[in-house]
């Protein structure tokens, strides 16, 4: 079965420090994978998704920036962090050709002091 | 731009009587439209889909009805159990050379013993 990995669970960073934030999928190949963002009492806004390797495509332009160095791998990155980017972060993947049913990790929830 | 609007933030029922959660939307263009439900501190997991050419979609306890004239669609839980207390997000679907799903902000559901 399919299982997607999300760390670290919490983080607590302070205004201008670096971000990297990691997930995983098992138990499938060339999974398409998503980063979403949710603000308190917000609905989930997509930050970023990819259908392979080195493909990213951003919805919402930001302070953040996405990775893919593998198939199965998708990494969440900023240079400087903002007090705006606080917030739970999630990753989902979905197979190809059913791009409407996305299953998500557990969450980072971030607090950006 | 609210494309997908979940008007009530909470909802409270009996166990054992129906739930009804209501969710509007915006654009006819839409593909497919999902429910999501979604525990604290866990990632939205997967509960059903209805591609917009249909009208009904029933899965166990969980019925999802489309009404595309007035671009409205409805989550029916029946019967309620406590287990269902959680917020439920109504998201919508479209590709457009690009992937693109659109949350609610959620409804919490509480279900009573």
């Amino acid at each position: 079965s399919q299982t997607i990995h999300q760390w670290p669970a919490t983080l607590v960073q302070p205004v201008g420090s670096p971000l990297s934030l990691e997930c995983t999928v098992e138990g499938t190949s060339n999974p398409n994978l998503y980063w979403y963002r949710q603000a308190a009492g917000r609905g989930l806004q997509l930050l970023f998704y990819s259908v392979g390797i080195g493909q990213i495509s951003s919805e919402v332009p930001q302070n953040l920036s996405a990775s893919r160095p593998q198939d199965r791998q998708f990494i969440l990155s900023s240079k400087k962090l903002l007090l705006s980017d606080s917030g739970f972060y999630l990753c989902a993947w979905s197979v190809l050709g059913r791009d409407y049913e996305q299953y998500f990790g557990p969450g980072t929830r971030l607090t950006v002091t | 731009d609210q494309q997908v609007k979940q008007n009530s933030p909470s909802l409270s029922v009996q166990e054992g009587r129906i739930s009804i959660l209501n969710c509007d939307y915006t654009n006819s263009m839409f593909d497919y439209f999902l429910w999501y439900k979604k525990y604290p501190a866990e990632g939205p997991t997967f509960l059903i889909s209805i591609s917009s050419i249909k009208d009904k979609n029933e899965d166990g306890r969980f019925t999802v009805f489309l009404n595309k004239s007035a671009k409205h669609l409805s989550l029916h839980i029946v019967p309620s159990q406590p287990g269902d207390s959680a917020v439920y997000f109504c998201a919508a679907y479209l590709y457009t050379g690009g992937f693109k799903t659109i949350f609610g902000a959620g409804t919490r559901l509480f279900v009573k013993a």
